[in-house]
């Protein structure tokens, strides 16, 4: 079974420049998370997902991040325009969720590495 | 709110030596309790959780955790290191179904992480 996939990999880009990340969960996965990680931190969730509806983006700086789960299975994360503090990794998970609360165990892929010049 | 802290950020054991990762989490009520790890360049793998239970975990390779809860604490441990294990290691709360207010159950709170070096 294919894992989390992320693309791309490592971006570098300029400030002000826009970027966008890309995630394709697990199938049958209904919730994805998108997380940012720090160096030397712990990853911290930027926005959750519940098949197409954004439960939870309250971390997320809505002035320059968006982010969409159109058709409630991949996603995209943009950051317009990149500033030097975005430098980070960009984590995406996914897992099962029911109705009532239960969600399963989250899957992460290998992060999107950005780097602003 | 929830918080974890996990004590040193970085641990040096030799290979075949106990391997020993401190959390703690601070939290109003008993939360689910998980430990991540990530090697270079990675995403994170899942270890162990604790949700209900028995309190001693076992996980994948080895690694087992045990939930205290008088001492709100999870430490992870290996009886025997080995060079593989070499890798940084998140400990993560998250909200349980019972306790969590509208959208917080799932997410995961996680620690500062703790790098593993394994010496030979």
């Amino acid at each position: 079974e294919a894992g989390v996939v992320q693309s791309p990999r490592y971006k570098i880009i300029e400030k002000k420049q826009p970027v966008a990340f890309w995630c394709n969960p697990i199938s049958g996965h209904n919730t994805l998370y998108w997380y940012l990680q720090n160096l030397g931190q712990g990853p911290e969730l930027l926005i959750r997902y519940e098949n197409e509806e954004a439960v939870d983006d309250s971390q997320l700086p809505k002035d320059r991040f968006s982010a969409e789960r159109l058709k409630g299975v991949d996603s995209t994360l943009k950051i317009q325009p990149a500033e030097l503090g975005d430098s980070a990794v960009y984590l995406c998970a996914s897992s099962f969720s029911l109705a009532g609360g239960f969600t399963d165990t989250q899957y992460f892929g290998p992060g999107t590495r950005l780097t602003v010049l | 709110a929830q918080s974890v802290t996990q004590l040193g950020s970085h641990v040096s054991v030799s290979e075949g030596a106990l391997v020993l990762l401190r959390c703690n989490y601070s939290s109003s009520v008993p939360p689910y309790l998980f430990w991540y790890v990530q090697y270079p360049n990675q995403g994170l793998q899942l270890l162990l959780k604790y949700t209900t239970g028995a309190t001693l975990v076992k996980g994948i390779n080895g690694f087992e955790a045990e939930f205290k809860k008088s001492e709100t604490s999870f430490h992870l441990t290996k009886p025997s290191a080995h060079m593989s294990d070499a890798a940084e290691y998140f400990c993560a709360v998250s909200a349980t179904p019972r306790n969590a207010g509208g959208t917080s159950y799932g997410k995961l709170t996680f620690g500062q992480g703790t790098i593993l070096t394994v010496h030979p």
